[in-house]
């Protein structure tokens, strides 16, 4: 069946660090959509990236969709404590139906 | 607006007793999603609707959960028996068919004795 998986599971990193959390598809996608859960708190859609190699940038949050729509990335420049939470992709074949990935969880030290 | 709309926020049961947690989408949203998140499986869809009609459901776990949906405006998961094992976050998610971005509710937490 198919499977999205994220790779790192977590992620500690110091203020001011980046980071990067991978995606990855066994089959091609359409289009993939990437979420923010604050602890405690609800997936909070950030972004859908469509097109073969596309990157879209929301202000320190660059999201990348591989040439072969398999697998995408969401690097964060110079974390903030703010940035706390786990960032899920979800994958989508046809239609409306997204399969979530594993999620990594980020932790910020201050 | 109001987002998505799920009752109860906690739900605290005893092992055997029936479940029933609701959702009342966004309006005008014509497709529904029912998650459920665990530390142990992290988040699997449960089971979605398209305009009412449940489309996907081979994300239930067995059949003591059911899912309904009645009216564009209300959806309910069941589950009966309920057992520990289903303690979880359950989360009702909606979206526009074309949009597709899905908007979820904030969640209900379960705990099954």
């Amino acid at each position: 069946g198919q499977q999205v998986m994220q790779i790192p599971q977590y992620q500690h990193v110091q203020e001011g660090e980046d980071f990067t959390t991978y995606c990855n598809s066994s089959t091609t996608l359409s289009n993939i959509q990437w979420y923010k859960q604050r602890p405690g708190g609800h997936p909070v859609f950030l972004i859908q990236l469509v097109k073969s190699g596309e990157v879209k940038k929301q202000k320190r949050l660059t999201f990348q969709f591989g040439e072969a729509k398999k697998n995408s990335s969401l690097h964060i420049t110079a974390t903030q404590t703010t940035d706390v939470g786990t960032y899920f992709c979800a994958g989508s074949l046809t239609g409306n139906q997204f399969y979530f990935g594993t999620g990594t969880s980020l932790t910020v030290i201050p | 607006d109001a987002g998505v709309i799920q009752s109860p926020r906690h739900e605290v049961t005893e092992m055997g007793q029936e479940v029933t947690l609701r959702c009342k989408p966004i309006s005008g949203h014509n497709s529904l999603f029912w998650y459920r998140q665990t530390m142990m499986r992290g988040l699997e869809l449960l089971i979605y609707f398209n305009n009412n009609v449940p489309i996907d459901d081979s994300g239930m776990p067995e059949d003591r959960f059911s899912a309904k949906m009645p009216n564009a405006s209300f959806s309910t998961l069941k589950i009966q028996p309920s057992e520990p094992r289903d303690s979880a976050v359950y989360f009702c998610a909606s979206s526009r068919l074309a949009e597709e971005t899905q908007y979820f509710g904030p969640g209900t937490r379960l705990l099954v004795l």
